[in-house]
């Protein structure tokens, strides 16, 4: 079975460029998550999606980052203009059922902003 | 307190060595616990639940104190292949929290 696919692997852009990450959830979970990773700060939860609805964003730092889910099997997150803070691996995570279950991760995407 | 707490290591033992890892966590409502594990430069990957009565998988251990608030994992005969981050992850009001991992490093 697939597992959550993310793309790209690897993005390297320039401070104030558009970054947009991309998820395909494993078919059949209900719930999509985002995380940010970094040394200082460990896994964050950036936003999550429950039946494709987003539940909580309370992680997302500003309004600089968006996520939508449009259906059942894409999510995007997107970082307008993009800032060197926001260097870091982001990963895309689902889960069968509600927020509290074992989360599946994506392979993630490393993000350098230059 | 911060929800999840864990001891970033690094652990050095050497192959075959027993080795224990503890985590606190702030949110005594809690009600689901699992122990990840996080290679470098790879996602983190679902070890194993933990479950109020304790659980074994082999040589992984995890055990509940729902009083004191902390888990743990045990490792027994420590394999080089063992080396990564191990993540502890605990339910929280809505999400699952993420400790920032402890570190082991099995030398051979």
């Amino acid at each position: 079975d697939a597992g959550v696919i993310q793309s790209p692997r690897h993005e390297v852009t320039e401070m104030g460029q558009e970054v947009t990450l991309r998820c395909k959830p494993i078919s059949g979970h209900n719930s999509l998550f985002w995380y940010r990773q970094t040394m200082m700060r460990g896994l964050e939860l950036l936003i999550y999606f429950n039946n494709n609805v987003p539940i909580d964003d309370s992680g997302m730092p500003e309004d600089r980052f968006s996520a939508k889910m449009p259906n059942a099997s894409f999510s995007t997150l997107k970082i307008q203009p993009s800032e060197p803070r926001d260097s870091a691996v982001y990963f895309c995570a689902s889960s069968l059922g509600h927020s509290n279950e074992k989360l599946f991760f994506g392979s993630g995407t490393q993000l350098s902003v230059l | 307190r911060k929800e999840v707490e864990q001891d970033p290591g690094p652990f050095n033992v050497p192959e075959g060595a027993t080795v224990a890892f503890n985590c606190t966590y702030s949110n005594s409502a809690s009600q689901s616990f699992f122990w990840y594990r996080q290679d470098c430069r790879k996602e983190p990957k679902l070890l194993m639940s933990v479950y109020s009565s304790g659980n074994e998988d082999g040589r992984f251990t995890a055990q509940l104190n729902r009083a004191s608030q902390y888990i743990s994992l045990l490792i027994r005969d420590s394999k080089l292949s063992d080396s990564a981050t191990y993540l502890c992850v605990v339910s929280g009001y809505s999400t699952l929290t993420f400790g920032k991992g402890t570190m082991l490093l099995v030398s051979p």
